[in-house]
């Protein structure tokens, strides 16, 4: 079974600030990693995803994120954010299996980022 | 590019009444994935398919159902609502296998009053 913990459920920053969103996970077996952002009353849209190879991987709206084996980390970054990044964002984890089907992806409890002027 | 399409957008029910809601995965995709999201909560795997066949059970409970069909759409009914089943529910879809991106459509937000 896999588990995802966000540390922080709400994240205050103003605008053109850095922001870090923090997430760590538990797997017994190998996973592929991804941050989802909610913006109000909408669905769930990719960022980014790790599924191999280098550790930084870019994503969309300037977002980037960093998978860290040994600590099971997946850290969600941007250097400079703006007010419409103010979203919900969740981190997820799916398992590697080796068959095709019945994979599932487990969300994190979400971050809300609410960035001020 | 086509994404997964849901439908209804909004749906509202009275209590033990039945919902059905339908989910279009992106063509070419096997696989489809139902998820609930309850108001400031974070999405709850409840059934999956691949190759329409049922592959994958979480949190769902006896009162629902759901299918694939053979033009891979999937629905899932919902009966005897309760007021808890008020809930925005996700339907996604990949291509099967491990490590294929899960893509989500808008989802459909059922009131149950």
């Amino acid at each position: 079974a896999q588990s995802v913990t966000q540390l922080d459920s709400q994240v205050p920053v103003f605008e053109e600030a850095p922001v870090e969103l923090r997430c760590n996970y538990s797997s017994s077996v190998s996973v592929y990693l991804f941050w989802y952002v909610q913006y109000p009353n909408q669905g769930l849209q990719l960022l980014l995803k790790y599924l191999s190879g280098s550790t930084l991987v870019k994503g969309i709206n300037g977002f980037e994120a960093e998978f860290n084996k040994s600590q099971t980390s997946f850290h969600l970054r941007k250097p400079s954010v703006h007010i419409s990044d103010t979203a919900e964002y969740f981190c997820a984890v799916l398992p590697v299996l080796l068959t095709g089907g019945g994979n599932k992806l487990t969300f994190g409890t979400g971050t809300q980022l609410k960035v001020e002027l | 590019a086509a994404g997964v399409i849901q439908s209804p957008r909004h749906l509202i029910k009275e209590k033990r009444e039945t919902a059905t809601l339908k989910c279009y995965p992106i063509p070419r995709h096997d696989t489809v994935y139902w998820y609930q999201q309850g108001p400031g909560q974070d999405p709850q795997f409840l059934i999956s398919f691949y190759e329409k066949m049922q592959s994958d059970k979480g949190s769902i409970p006896d009162r629902f159902s759901a299918q694939q069909f053979s033009d891979y759409h999937s629905e899932l009914n919902m009966s005897s609502l309760e007021l808890g089943d008020s809930a925005l529910y996700f339907c996604a879809s990949s291509s099967g296998g491990s490590g294929n991106t899960i893509y989500f459509g808008e989802g459909s937000w059922l009131t149950v009053v």
